[in-house]
């Protein structure tokens, strides 16, 4: 099993670009999860999906949107980017033990 | 609302030496209790969780925690320290009911020779 994947691992974008994270699990998880960390500031989480056709908001959702593809994957968009989103972005995802799973991080620079 | 605390930010320990990292927490519903490690550029490995019983939980890589309810508090110990064991650690509380975790800002351990 891979456990949780994202992709890509590194990005750059510009001031106003759009981009698209993905992330996928292979553990049959209903819970999906999007975080970003920043130094000095822990995980902060963005945006959840407690089951497969549900999102919610997270602690700082502001300037992202995402979308519960299917029961394996769960996408983090950026519509318009700005500086204040450079950040490391982690995916989680959880069965009914609570425990988190993370992916491996996207690291985002926005200049 | 629910908090975690976890007071220090850098912990320096030397290597062989004991390690104590504190987590403190404030939550309505019973908790369940988890720490979390993260290598430089990796993401987040579970150490060891508390759901319910015996209150002192054992975990990998030689870690422990202790549940104390009284004090809520969730620490964790390791009796030797490894200079492969710096690294970022978090605490971090859920509880039946809630789809989420809360998570404290973080310890970073560094070991010295």
């Amino acid at each position: 099993n891979a456990g949780v994947t994202q992709t890509p691992k590194f990005q750059v974008l510009k001031t106003g670009q759009s981009m698209t994270l993905q992330c996928a699990q292979d553990m049959n998880h209903n819970s999906m999860y999007w975080y970003r960390q920043d130094p000095g500031m822990g995980l902060r989480l963005i945006y959840y999906s407690a089951s497969e056709g549900t999102t919610d908001k997270g602690e700082v959702p502001n300037g992202y949107n995402v979308s519960r593809l299917n029961k394996r994957e769960f996408s983090l968009r950026l519509e318009s980017a700005a500086p204040s989103q450079t950040s490391v972005y982690f995916c989680a995802s959880t069965d009914r033990t609570y425990e988190q799973y993370f992916g491996p991080g996207t690291r985002l620079t926005v200049t | 609302a629910q908090s975690v605390t976890q007071p220090d930010i850098h912990i320096t320990v030397s290597e062989g030496a004991s390690l104590e990292l504190r987590c403190n927490y404030s939550y309505g519903a019973t908790p369940y209790l988890f720490w979390y490690v993260q290598s430089p550029g990796q993401g987040l490995q579970l150490l060891l969780k508390y759901f319910s019983g015996d209150t002192l939980v054992q975990g990998i890589k030689g870690f422990e925690a202790e549940f104390k309810r009284s004090q809520s508090s969730f620490n964790l110990r390791k009796p030797s320290v490894h200079w492969s064991d710096a690294a970022e650690y978090f605490c971090a509380v859920g509880a039946t009911g809630y789809s989420t975790l809360t998570f404290g800002k973080g310890t970073m351990l560094l070991v010295s020779p």
